[in-house]
């Protein structure tokens, strides 16, 4: 079964900085696709990026970025020029060409002003 | 353009009774995913629902059910109750299988506490 991995469970950041969350998962599966979600307290869940696994290039969000290394299933998101709206739950995410889809155990950050 | 609606939002129940969870899915969607998030979690996949039927199911009891409508929302059913199921459920849409970007919205939540 697959399973993905957030090694940091709480993150900060200087407002107007530049902060990077980590993520690795596991599978066997040659193609998927992975996600960020972002969580504020209101908690609805909102999709920050999205990268296709047969896609080399890094997926790119205005101020949100992803490090997709798939030899080494790792799948990193950096945010440039964080803003105080920033601050929530971000989990990453694998979801299969079945569809089932599996979180991480999810980053809280803070963005201080 | 309506998103994923969820009802009810809040919701108390009693260790060993049943309840009904209610999805709508946004517009143009056919295919409902449910999730359970415990308080501190990240959301752990309980199963898909497409064309009416269970099409992918996470490792959760058969006290966990669900059922897909002809006009594509869904309700996940659990039935007797424990404190452990205390958590937010969430439900999210997405266009079928065909659907190469693979999508999904979410909604809301129904904070379901066992007592």
């Amino acid at each position: 079964a697959q399973t993905v991995t957030q090694s940091q469970p709480e993150m900060s950041v200087q407002e107007a900085e530049t902060v990077t969350l980590s993520c690795t998962y596991d599978t066997s599966e040659s193609d998927y696709y992975l996600f960020w979600y972002k969580q504020p307290p209101s908690r609805q869940m909102i999709l920050v990026i999205r990268q296709e696994a047969y896609k080399q290039q890094n997926a790119t969000e205005n101020r949100f970025s992803v490090n997709f290394q798939k030899a080494a299933k790792s799948f990193s998101l950096k945010i440039s020029d964080s803003q105080l709206g920033d601050a929530a739950m971000y989990f990453c995410a694998y979801r299969s060409l079945r569809g089932d889809m599996r979180f991480g155990a999810g980053t809280r950050l803070t963005v201080k002003p | 353009d309506a998103g994923v609606t969820q009802s009810p939002t809040h919701l108390i129940k009693t260790r060993g009774q049943q309840v009904t969870l209610r999805c709508s899915p946004k517009s143009g969607h056919d295919t409902v995913s449910w999730y359970q998030q415990a308080l501190g979690q990240g959301p752990q996949f309980i199963f898909q629902y497409y064309e009416e039927e269970e099409r992918q199911r996470g490792n959760f009891p058969d006290r966990f059910s669900g059922h897909q409508f002809p006009n594509y929302s869904s309700e996940l059913n659990v039935n007797a109750l424990l404190l452990g199921d205390s958590a937010l459920y969430l439900c999210a849409s997405s266009r079928g299988p065909g659907d190469s970007s693979y999508e999904q919205y979410f909604g809301p939540g129904t904070r379901l506490t066992v007592t």
